[in-house]
Formats: C-alpha cells, structure tokens, sequence
C-alpha cells in the first residue's frame, strides 16, 4: 500500500500565477482534506471532498478551489497567488464514516515570489 | 468556536528523561483529540487518539496521552525520551458536526539533548 502520495513535491511560482497540487488518497479511502501550513504553525483545514463535492470548507477564499475524480484522487487550484500562499500543503484521507483517522501525504512545497 | 491551544513552544529535555507536552481545547461538547508528530521534511503521524471510554490513551512510539475533561486538556506523555522523538509535535480536536473536520494547534517544537 503506497500511502497518500502528493505531487508535485516541491513547487516554486511567481505572484499573480495559478497552480494545481495534486494527491493520490491511501487506497480503499474516499474522502480528501487539504490543509495548509504555514512555517512554524499548525496545518489549517482548507476543504474536504467526497463523492466528488466539497463536503466542508475551512475560512479560504474563493482562490482556493478544488476538484475529486471518480478514482478519489484530488487537486487543489490556487489562483491569482500571492506570497502569503506560500506553505506546505498537505493532503490527508480517510474513509467516510465519521469518525475514522486521516492519514496524511509528505507534502507540496509552495513557494511564491 | 472550536480551538487548540499549545502552551509551550519549544521544549527541550535530555535523553532519557520523562517529557509532558500540554494541550488545552475548546468544544462544546465531547471532542475527538489526536496528537500528531512531524519529523522535519514529513508528512503528519498519528501518535494516539481520544474518542470515548478511557481516558488514558496509548499510542505508538510509548506515548500516551490523558483526557480531563474537567481542564479541557489532553496531555502528551512519554517515560523516557529518545533522541529520536525530537520533531513538531502537535495536538488537534476533530469536529464531529462537520465531517471530521480537524483543527491544529500551533504545535511544540520537541530538542532532545544526547
């Protein structure tokens, strides 16, 4: 079992630009979270996805939007970028009965100049 | 609101000796907590978690960790520290009316001197 796998891992973008993270959940999951951590903070709760609708969205705005394919992959689109974006963004799954654990991925490396 | 707080920053202690990390929620009713690990450049661990039952809780790696409800708090404990545990450590409360929705707190930074 190959865990969540994140791609890409490190990403670097430019003010004003747009970009996609990808994630892969742990197989046999159906439900994918995005958070954002900032250095030296706690990760931040973005938005979940299951059955292929945002199920819960944490306080982001509308530049942070998202997408779950039938296979229970998931992207994370963040436009119009700016240098507060830069983080880790981590991706986590689960199963969807609640409450089950959330396994996290490594991580993508966001940095904006 | 739901909340978590971390009081200690940073903790340092020497191999070998006992560790306690703090950690104080807030949530109106009963939370699920978790603690989490993160060594650098990784993704989060599981170290144990509270539903319900016993409040002692055992974890992987000999942590545990002590739910009292009475001070909103569910500490972080370990006998003998290894040099090895030192890494990011953090408490969450999972939301049950909002599909697992799990809030951080800002974390504790664990050094481990030989």
């Amino acid at each position: 079992d190959a865990g969540v796998t994140q791609s890409p891992t490190h990403l670097i973008k430019t003010r004003g630009q747009q970009v996609t993270l990808r994630c892969s959940p742990k197989s046999g999951h159906d439900t994918v979270s995005w958070y954002q951590q900032a250095l030296g903070q706690g990760p931040q709760f973005i938005f979940q996805y299951y059955e292929e609708e945002e199920r819960q969205r944490g306080n982001f705005p509308d530049r942070f939007s998202g997408h779950q394919f039938p296979n229970y992959s998931s992207e994370l689109n963040v436009n119009a970028l700016l240098l507060g974006d830069s983080a880790l963004y981590l991706c986590a799954s689960s199963f969807s009965v609640p409450y089950n654990e959330q396994f996290f991925g490594p991580g993508t490396r966001l940095t904006v100049l | 609101a739901q909340s978590v707080t971390q009081p200690d920053i940073h903790i340092t202690v020497s191999e070998g000796a006992s560790l306690e990390l703090r950690c104080n929620y807030s949530y109106g009713a009963t939370p699920y907590l978790f603690w989490y690990v993160q060594s650098p450049g990784q993704g989060l661990q599981l170290l144990l978690k509270y539903f319900s039952g016993d409040t002692l809780v055992q974890g992987i790696k000999g942590f545990e960790a002590e739910f009292k409800r009475s001070q909103s708090s569910f500490n972080l404990r370990k006998p003998s520290v290894h040099w090895s545990d030192a890494a990011e450590y953090f408490c969450a409360v999972g939301d049950k009316t909002s599909y697992d929705k799990v809030i951080f707190g800002p974390g504790t930074s664990l050094s481990v001197i030989p």
